[in-house]
């Protein structure tokens, strides 16, 4: 079962607009971590935010922020007054435990393209 | 501070070529990992490390062998390379550490094509 599903393959958005990424998630674990990374069309992963399961308030980072709904189990992306340089992919990944070791599970992404 | 460096950039492999990807990582982070990513796939754990001399498998370890004598290193070897091995192959590091951030950082990634 796939553990990370983010149902939008592609998403567009007008410049200066805010634009939601959805991600779900499922675990069994209570201890877990959400992240949400950038893939640049030149290919490198960058780190945008971190929310953790016990976090008591949503994460953010700039315009960037984490709506976490622990109950329903998604951490959507939420980006303020979208930029031409926040076209890229989005992937949405979980820390869990596993077998006793940590291990990075990702989503399959979601293609961002924001027009001028 | 060089952060997470992967060799080769680029690679091109006939099938049943064998050939290591070299990690490296100068934060003392205990954690490593490889990954690869596939059109549509996003990326898929493949090995990963908890400390020198620790290995295990990740979700797609067939074809693949890991070894991690120091904490710096963490070489990714494919013993004989087939065309479905083509894939971008990405070396991660975290420090791993409950309470610490969780955040891991990336090598630039190795593009790798066998023919």
């Amino acid at each position: 079962a796939q553990k990370i599903t983010q149902t939008q393959p592609g998403m567009f958005v007008q410049e200066k607009e805010a634009v939601t990424l959805d991600c779900t998630y499922d675990t069994s674990d209570p201890s877990y971590g959400l992240f949400w990374y950038k893939q640049p069309s030149s290919g490198e992963m960058i780190f945008l935010i971190y929310q953790g399961s016990y976090d008591q308030q949503n994460a953010t980072e700039g315009r960037y922020s984490l709506n976490f709904q622990k109950a329903r189990k998604s951490a959507n992306l939420v980006i303020s007054a979208s930029q031409l340089g926040d076209s890229a992919m989005y992937f949405c990944a979980m820390r869990e435990m596993q077998g006793g070791s940590e291990k990075l599970v990702f989503g399959k992404g979601t293609k961002l393209t924001v027009n001028p | 501070n060089a952060g997470v460096t992967q060799t080769p950039k680029f690679q091109v492999l006939k099938t049943g070529q064998s050939m290591t990807l070299q990690c490296a990582q100068d934060m003392n982070h205990e954690y490593m990992s490889w990954y690869r990513q596939d059109p549509g796939m996003g990326l898929r754990l493949i090995h990963y490390s908890v400390g020198a001399g620790i290995t295990d498998q990740g979700e797609v370890p067939n074809g693949y062998n890991v070894s991690r004598s120091t904490t710096e290193d963490f070489p990714l070897r494919l013993l004989s390379a087939a065309p479905s091995q083509t894939s971008v192959y990405f070396c991660a590091s975290s420090s791993g550490l409950a309470g610490v951030s969780w955040e891991q950082y990336f090598g630039p990634g190795t593009r790798l094509t066998v023919t």
